[in-house]
């Protein structure tokens, strides 16, 4: 099945540890990218990425690292996490910019 | 900025009736738009997509109508269910990024 997955699906964590939230597509796509989603604000996009090994800035990107060392998979890192990134995350995948992206299940972070 | 706007945050209906759901947006090179569904609890779903070379497109039971001379996008929910009751965004492609609207909640009542 075609799928976009994420993990975890819930996490609560506290200020200032480091986490990882995974995302992987069997689709063979190339774009991939993050979008947070906040009551009132609608999804915004943190980090894409084009293609292996390039990624760039979404709308709101601070706070948060990325890497596309294989292109199945797209993690995203909060080094240093706070409060204010307390949000549901989605990831995406698209063959291109300008196709249907597919979206992942979703991930909530609570960050205490 | 860019921008991409719902004209009401919500929409209720009843059982039936066709639902029009609109949506405005500011950047005049967008050539991609898109519609989403998002039941409770669940990532966005694909409805329906159009290019800015058409003014129309349609799928089962919904139609996307885009006018670019007033950058406006609508989508058109024919005989609508309940389980077409979920946020509905549109988004826009622009280079490449992805910008959604904030959304628009449709409840249909039976």
């Amino acid at each position: 099945e075609a799928q976009v997955t994420q993990n975890p699906r819930y996490l609560i964590t506290v200020t200032g540890k480091k986490l990882t939230v995974t995302c992987s597509q069997n689709m063979n796509h190339e774009y991939m990218s993050w979008y947070r989603q906040d009551p009132g604000l609608g999804l915004r996009q943190i980090y894409y990425s084009m293609n292996v090994e390039v990624t760039d800035k979404g709308d709101v990107p601070e706070g948060y690292k990325v890497s596309r060392k294989e292109k199945r998979n797209f993690p995203l890192i909060l080094e240093s996490p706070s409060p204010n990134q307390t949000s549901l995350y989605f990831c995406a995948s698209s063959v291109g910019t300008d196709n249907e992206q597919f979206f992942g299940p979703g991930t909530r972070l609570t960050v205490l | 900025g860019e921008s991409v706007g719902l004209h009401l945050p919500t929409l209720s209906v009843q059982e039936g009736d066709n639902s029009i759901i609109n949506c405005a947006y500011s950047n005049s090179a967008s050539d991609y738009f898109i519609w989403y569904k998002q039941e409770s609890g669940k990532g966005p779903q694909f409805i329906i997509d159009i290019r800015s070379n058409m003014d129309k497109r349609q799928g089962q039971r919904v139609t996307v109508l885009l006018n670019k001379t007033v950058k406006h996008l609508s989508l058109q929910i024919a005989a609508t269910q309940p389980g077409d009751s979920a946020v509905y965004f549109c988004a826009n492609q622009a280079g490449t990024a992805l910008i959604f609207g904030k959304g628009t909640t449709l409840s249909v009542s039976s």
